[in-house]
């Protein structure tokens, strides 16, 4: 069975401050697709990143970074220098390869708070 | 501006009652999703379609119905044998079903049984 976790169901950091958001999940397939989406307090959900499990390399947008490690299944995101517009809800995914979107499993999210 | 419109943004309904929930995408997407969001609970799908005239059912579809009958629009019915209707219901799309496809998402609507 497939299964994501975010163990960390809120986390409150001061503006500027570094925060790692994690998530870890568990799948039988060799092959998958992560992915992590942002819910700020309008709603909607936001596409931030996808990842294959082919590829283990980092990846840095601006103040965001993803750090994936097949070994410990874990993706995790980390916001360096956080700021007020950071504080939403963060939801990580999984589906695998040959799969439908149908088929993907969230975790129940991260509610990160950024303080002035 | 492509997107997906969902509406009404709030919605209350009375115990025994049918209500639709309506969901429109221009983005000429062929997937569509409805998730119900509880607190803590983080998202379950109800139903998904890949493609007009054909949806599947997800992990919670009891009480829920839907219809594809158009590209841009699948509708969602909470019906009155849904026990806890009262929720945060999300429309998604992505371009095709294929897993590798983000979703996008709407504003959703918020339901309340009074």
């Amino acid at each position: 069975a497939q299964k994501v976790t975010q163990a960390q169901t809120e986390i409150s950091v001061v503006e500027k401050e570094d925060v790692t958001l994690d998530c870890v999940y568990e799948t039988r397939d060799t092959t998958y697709y992560l992915f992590w989406y942002k819910q700020p307090p309008s709603g909607e959900l936001v596409f931030l990143i996808r990842r294959n499990s082919f590829d283990e390399q980092n990846e840095i947008s601006g103040r965001y970074s993803w750090n994936f490690q097949k070994s410990t299944s874990s993706f995790n995101f980390t916001i360096t220098a956080s700021q007020v517009v950071d504080s939403a809800v963060y939801f990580c995914a999984l589906v695998n390869y040959g799969g439908s979107q149908g088929n993907l499993i969230f975790g129940k999210g991260t509610k990160l708070s950024v303080k002035p | 501006d492509g997107g997906i419109t969902q509406s009404p943004k709030y919605l209350f309904r009375k115990e025994g009652q049918n209500v639709t929930l309506s969901c429109e995408q221009n983005l000429n997407h062929d997937a569509m999703y409805w998730y119900r969001q509880d607190p803590g609970q983080g998202l379950r799908l109800i139903y998904y379609s890949q493609i007009v005239n054909d949806f599947q059912k997800g992990d919670i579809a009891e009480g829920y119905s839907v219809s594809r009958e158009k590209k841009e629009s699948f509708p969602l019915t909470v019906t009155s044998a849904q026990k806890n209707p009262t929720a945060f219901y999300l429309c998604a799309s992505s371009r095709t079903g294929d897993s590798y496809n983000e979703q996008f998402f709407g504003p959703g609507t918020r339901l309340t049984v009074l």
